[in-house]
């Protein structure tokens, strides 16, 4: 069974570190790969995606993340964490199963300390 | 810019009630979604529907039904809400022609009391 797996519910960064947010996934076939952030009360929106154009993928906001097949891993990182990256973030794989289905992580809640 | 939007931002209920979501999308998407986002749990997939008058089950329908009768328009109905239906109820959409992408409304934080 597909699975994605988030380590780490929360992360904690000083403003101006390195963000790193770890995701893995288990797939038999090459998946659609996603990072979405939400803001506090509001719903998920598309931080990046990979479609295997590339395996690093840049998103909105500073973020990027890279695909690596051997490690089965999409990990997001931004160089320098800002106030405004506070959030929590949501890995997540959608694979075709006659229909696209998408399976998300537990989330990161990114905390950011001034 | 694709818009989803739900009908409550809040709602209080109380046990046994019969409870309605609704969700709206404004860009002709084919494909609908509702999920329950609970700490810890991620997002679970409670039903979807690929076209009008269509439905499928997903992870956890048990408790919930679904009704789609207008291609932009997806609900959600609770038939008798319980004190463990207390969540956050989120609406997706996306479109035939990218339908690994999914659009999410802001979300219906619901308490069942």
């Amino acid at each position: 069974a597909q699975s994605v797996t988030q380590l780490g519910s929360h992360v904690s960064v000083s403003e101006g570190a390195l963000v790193l947010l770890r995701c893995n996934y288990s797939s038999s076939v090459p998946p659609y790969l996603f990072w979405y952030v939400q803001y506090p009360n509001q719903g998920l929106q598309l931080l990046l995606k990979y479609t295997s154009a590339a395996t690093l993928v840049k998103g909105i906001n500073g973020f990027e993340a890279e695909f690596k097949k051997s490690e089965t891993s999409f990990h997001l990182t931004k160089p320098s964490a800002h106030m405004s990256d506070a959030a929590e973030y949501f890995c997540a794989v959608s694979l075709w199963a006659g229909g696209f289905k998408t399976i998300f992580g537990a989330g990161t809640r990114l905390f950011v300390k001034a | 810019d694709v818009k989803v939007t739900q009908s409550s931002r809040y709602l209080v209920k109380r046990t046994g009630e019969k409870v309605f979501l609704e969700c709206v999308q404004d860009m002709d998407h084919e494909n609908m979604f509702w999920y329950r986002q609970d700490p810890g749990l991620g997002l679970r997939l409670i039903y979807f529907s690929y076209d009008v008058k269509m439905k499928e089950k997903g992870d956890i329908p048990e408790g919930y039904s679904v009704s789609r009768e207008k291609k932009e328009r997806f609900s959600l109905i609770l038939e008798s809400a319980s004190t463990n239906q207390t969540s956050m109820y989120l609406c997706a959409s996306t479109p035939s022609q990218d339908q690994e992408t999914q659009y999410f409304g802001p979300g219906t934080r619901l308490l069942v009391l």
